[in-house]
């Protein structure tokens, strides 16, 4: 099946600081990925809608100065938290579907990367 | 807006046995998709089994399978001859046609199987 790597798959910074965390579809290209947030022993949360060439579209709640998104390419999009803080210590996942082709299949289908544990400290 | 809920927050079941996951679903739409997707210990991500709300026959996978009764907005996931690999969360999802692949997950149940 199709990959969607992470990277880092940890990282532990300062109160302060931004950390970026990458999500790339290694085999396929994407041009929407999906971003989500999990607290331990919870459902996933979704934060965002990341569009290749356009701006993400944020859910509810979610500050978007906080949590900037780039879809740079069909394969790679970008999640960088800016100051950091305690409060934003989590489990951030992507996910990403594959680019459906017009006459195509109708099911939808997304594949998601590993992770990223983020520890501020 | 659509719903997933998922009642069971832990169940556990004794290896071989079998065991089914209850979701129940609210959408107004006609054409969506239904998954179950997996995430061990890993915290891997995993779809399990998904199903087209316009086929009528539920969708199997190996030891995985699904009752899927649309007018009651019902999805549940039987797992037989348990295995202790078969130990994880496990999320029911709903993604409508209309809203590309955008998911809405339940709250998770979590499976243990015994030896």
């Amino acid at each position: 099946g199709a990959v969607v790597s992470q990277h880092p798959s940890r990282v532990i910074c300062k109160s302060g600081t931004s950390v970026k965390i990458e999500c790339r579809s290694l085999d396929f290209q994407a041009t929407t990925m999906f971003w989500y947030r999990q607290f331990p022993k919870q459902s996933l949360m979704l934060m965002a809608t990341s569009n290749e060439g356009s701006k993400a579209t944020y859910e509810q709640g979610v500050e978007k100065d906080k949590f900037l998104i780039n879809h740079a390419s069909l394969t790679l999009s970008t999640l960088t938290v800016t100051s950091a803080h305690p409060e934003d210590s989590s489990f951030y996942i992507c996910s990403a579907p594959p680019f459906r082709l017009a006459g195509g299949s109708g099911l939808i289908e997304q594949f998601f990367g590993p992770g990223t544990r983020l520890t501020v400290l | 807006a659509q719903t997933v809920t998922q009642s069971q927050p832990e169940m556990s079941v004794q290896e071989a046995e079998t065991v089914t996951l209850s979701c129940t679903y609210d959408t107004s739409e006609n054409n969506y998709y239904l998954f179950w997707y997996k995430q061990p210990p890993s915290r891997q991500m995993i779809l399990v089994i998904r199903q087209e709300a316009y086929k009528q026959q539920n969708a199997t996978e190996n030891r995985f399978s699904v009752n899927f009764q649309k007018a009651a907005k019902s999805f549940s996931l039987k797992i037989s001859d348990s295995q202790l690999g078969d130990t994880a969360m496990y999320f029911c999802a709903l993604a409508r046609e209309t809203s590309g692949s955008r998911l809405t997950f339940g709250e998770g149940t979590q499976l243990t199987v015994n030896p």
